[in-house]
């Protein structure tokens, strides 16, 4: 079965810091990953998805994610952080029934300093 | 539609009344799902639709819980005899393909509170 862990519930960082948010998937099989972003009283935001293809994995607003099979991890960083950044990031994996349904990770809520 | 929509956007209702929570997806995606996000709880899976093909309820916490989608289309959400742990972000989300590479658009939510 899949499962993904978060680690750091909540992450704090100053305007213009590097954003590092850390997830590790567990697999029996190649994984599908995703990373998705809350904003306060909204639904969840495609950030980025692993399929299989390039490791280093760019996304919106600047966002990317790298898959390192060895280290069971898809760890989300960003150069520099906005304000705007502040949300809830969710780490996903897909399953491998014909669902495809998410498992998500418990979140971590980002908090950018001025 | 232009992105999946949700209603109502909030829901009070007495503990053991029946809720009805509605989704619209995203025209042509083929595969429907309902969360769950509740404090303490993260995100879980209740339902899923593909198509023609019978649901997977597989995440439904109870009887009490129901889901159906006409036409392919429009889903509701039915939660007959509201408990107070029911109390929740309902989230519903539509793909467009059937493999896993997909990404899910979801829509805003239903929040619903059982007092």
């Amino acid at each position: 079965a899949q499962s993904v862990t978060q680690l750091g519930s909540h992450v704090s960082v100053s305007e213009g810091a590097l954003v590092l948010l850390r997830c590790n998937y567990s697999s029996s099989v190649p994984p599908y990953l995703f990373w998705y972003v809350q904003y306060p009283n909204q639904g969840l935001q495609l950030l980025l998805k692993y399929t299989s293809a390039a490791t280093l994995v760019k996304g919106i607003n600047g966002f990317e994610a790298e898959f390192k099979k060895s280290e069971t991890s898809f760890h989300l960083t960003k150069p520099s952080a906005h304000m705007s950044d502040a949300a809830e990031y969710f780490c996903a994996v897909s399953d491998s029934s014909g669902t495809y349904k998410y498992i998500f990770g418990t979140g971590t809520r980002l908090k950018v300093l001025a | 539609g232009a992105g999946v929509s949700q209603s109502p956007s909030n829901k009070v209702t007495e503990k053991g009344k029946d809720v009805e929570l509605r989704c619209d997806p995203i025209s042509g995606h083929t595969a429907l799902y309902w969360y769950r996000q509740s404090l303490g709880q993260g995100l879980e899976f209740l339902i899923y639709f593909q198509g023609n093909s019978a649901p997977d309820k597989s995440g439904l916490p109870s009887d009490r819980f129901s889901a159906e989608r006409t036409g392919g289309s429009v889903s509701t959400l039915t939660i007959q005899r509201t408990q107070q742990e029911d109390s929740a972000v309902y989230l519903c989300a539509s793909r467009q393909g059937t493999g896993a590479n997909y990404g899910y658009t979801f829509g805003s939510g239903t929040r619903l509170t059982v007092v």
